[in-house]
């Protein structure tokens, strides 16, 4: 069975400094791998997503993640926040064979001024 | 493009009623569309998934007579929540899919359903 596994549940950092949140996954055949942004009371936005293809994947807001396969890892970078990029970020992985998603447990990005 | 809405946004409704909320796919047909709850402060859990004119497939643990997941359309599914009680209070949201092997997901707004 595959699981995500989100080592912090919380990251304080300051404005403009650089971010990394941190995402495993486990899963015995190949997945696909999402990074989706949650701001408050509302749904799901997708920042990125690894299919295929190139390891470093770019996506919006300046966000970017880089898929480790040996590590099985996919953190999620970005150079330099802004007070808007406080929310709560998940990391989620798809079997390529499937349609059910699993989702980490989220890491809740707080921006200091 | 790939548009998901839901509504209500919010509904408070006293215990013992049912509630209804709709999820509907706007620019695109969805196959398969996706049902989850979220408690405060954690992750998304994954109810039931539907797939157009078949019954929804519940996850372990999930009453599918209390959650009843009807998709009759490939732009709209609905979950009622039956006689519902204050420990059913939760973020609910929907997702929808084009299907395929690459079928992304595309999240609704999601509904707060508050019940008293």
């Amino acid at each position: 069975a595959q699981s995500v596994t989100q080592l912090d549940s919380q990251v304080p950092v300051f404005e403009e400094a650089p971010v990394e949140l941190r995402c495993n996954y486990s899963s015995s055949v190949s997945v696909y791998l999402f990074w989706y942004v949650q701001y408050p009371n509302q749904g799901l936005q997708l920042l990125l997503k690894y299919l295929s293809g190139s390891t470093l994947v770019k996506g919006i807001n300046g966000f970017e993640a880089e898929f480790n396969k040996s590590q099985t890892s996919f953190h999620l970078r970005k150079p330099s926040v802004h007070i808007s990029d406080t929310a709560e970020y998940f990391c989620a992985v798809r079997e390529s064979s499937a349609s059910k998603i699993i989702f980490g447990s989220g890491t809740r990005l707080s921006i200091r001024p | 493009g790939a548009v998901v809405s839901q509504h209500p946004s919010r509904v408070i409704c006293k215990s013992g009623t049912s509630v209804k909320i709709e999820c509907r796919s706007l620019d695109f047909q969805a196959t398969t569309m996706f049902w989850y709850r979220q408690f405060p402060k954690q992750s998304l859990m994954l109810m039931a998934t539907s797939n157009e004119g078949s019954k929804a497939t519940y996850e372990q643990g999930v009453e599918k007579d209390k959650f009843l997941i009807n998709h009759a359309s490939l732009t709209l599914s609905t979950l009622t929540v039956t006689s519902a009680h204050p420990e059913d209070s939760s973020f609910y949201i929907c997702s929808a899919s084009l299907g395929g092997d690459r079928g992304e997901q595309y999240f609704g707004p999601g509904t707060r359903l508050t019940v008293t």
